[in-house]
């Protein structure tokens, strides 16, 4: 059983340009979530997704960032014109339905974004 | 807002030997769960152990264990017989309060160096 998967490892962006970030949650994980590392940080929540709905999306900047999950794919977190500050890891995470609670979250390996 | 506190930002252990991670939390709820997450050098985060904080009984994972103190909101991680794969940040996280409660917030963490 595959764990979460994330692409790209390793992401460089110019100042301006669009990061996109891909997320496959774990077989019969429904729900994914998306966290960001700075430097010296814990994980911070972003946004918190099912099949075809944003469920919270309250951690996420208001502007040039977006997410979504559709139907058939990955989950995607989209960030436009992207600014030195946006340099971070970005981790997904996934779990089933009704469980996050008690089993915990699994995260992928994350995508290392650096804007230059 | 919810915290989470590691005070220790950086521990050293020998191999072979114990050491204890502390962690203490806020929460106004009586039922709730932990986690523990490890994050090695590859930066994957791995779920180490969790506590369901209705259970009295410390839960323990191998080498792995807890010693959580409801009233105190205290819950710390004990690593046993160190090994140098012990070496990587170590998280402790729990579910945000209120409903839903499925964003994890994480405390900063404490780097842990295994030395041999």
């Amino acid at each position: 059983n595959a764990g979460v998967m994330q692409n790209p490892r390793h992401l460089v962006r110019r100042r301006g340009q669009e990061a996109r970030l891909r997320c496959s949650p774990m077989k019969g994980h429904s729900h994914v979530y998306w966290y960001r590392q700075l430097p010296e940080e814990g994980l911070k929540f972003m946004v918190y997704l099912q099949k075809e709905n944003i469920i919270d999306e309250s951690g996420m900047p208001k502007e040039r960032f977006s997410a979504e999950f559709p139907k058939e794919g990955p989950s995607i977190l989209r960030i436009q014109q992207v600014v030195r500050g946006d340099s971070a890891a970005y981790f997904c995470a996934s779990s089933p339905p009704g469980q996050s609670l008690r089993e915990g979250q699994y995260f992928g390996p994350g995508t290392r974004l650096t804007v230059t | 807002a919810q915290t989470v506190t590691q005070s220790q930002p950086e521990m050293s252990v020998q191999e072979a030997e114990t050491v204890t991670l502390s962690c203490t939390y806020d929460t106004s709820e009586n039922n709730y769960y932990l986690f523990w997450y490890k994050q090695p050098p590859s930066r994957q985060m791995i779920l180490v152990i969790r506590q369901e904080a209705y259970k009295q009984q410390n839960a323990t994972e191998n080498r792995f264990s807890v010693n959580f103190q409801k009233a105190a909101k205290s819950f710390s991680l004990k690593i046993s017989d160190s090994q140098l794969g012990d070496t990587a940040m170590y998280f402790c996280a729990r579910p945000d309060s209120g409903a839903g409660s499925y964003q994890l917030t994480f405390g900063k963490g404490t780097k842990l160096s295994v030395i041999p």
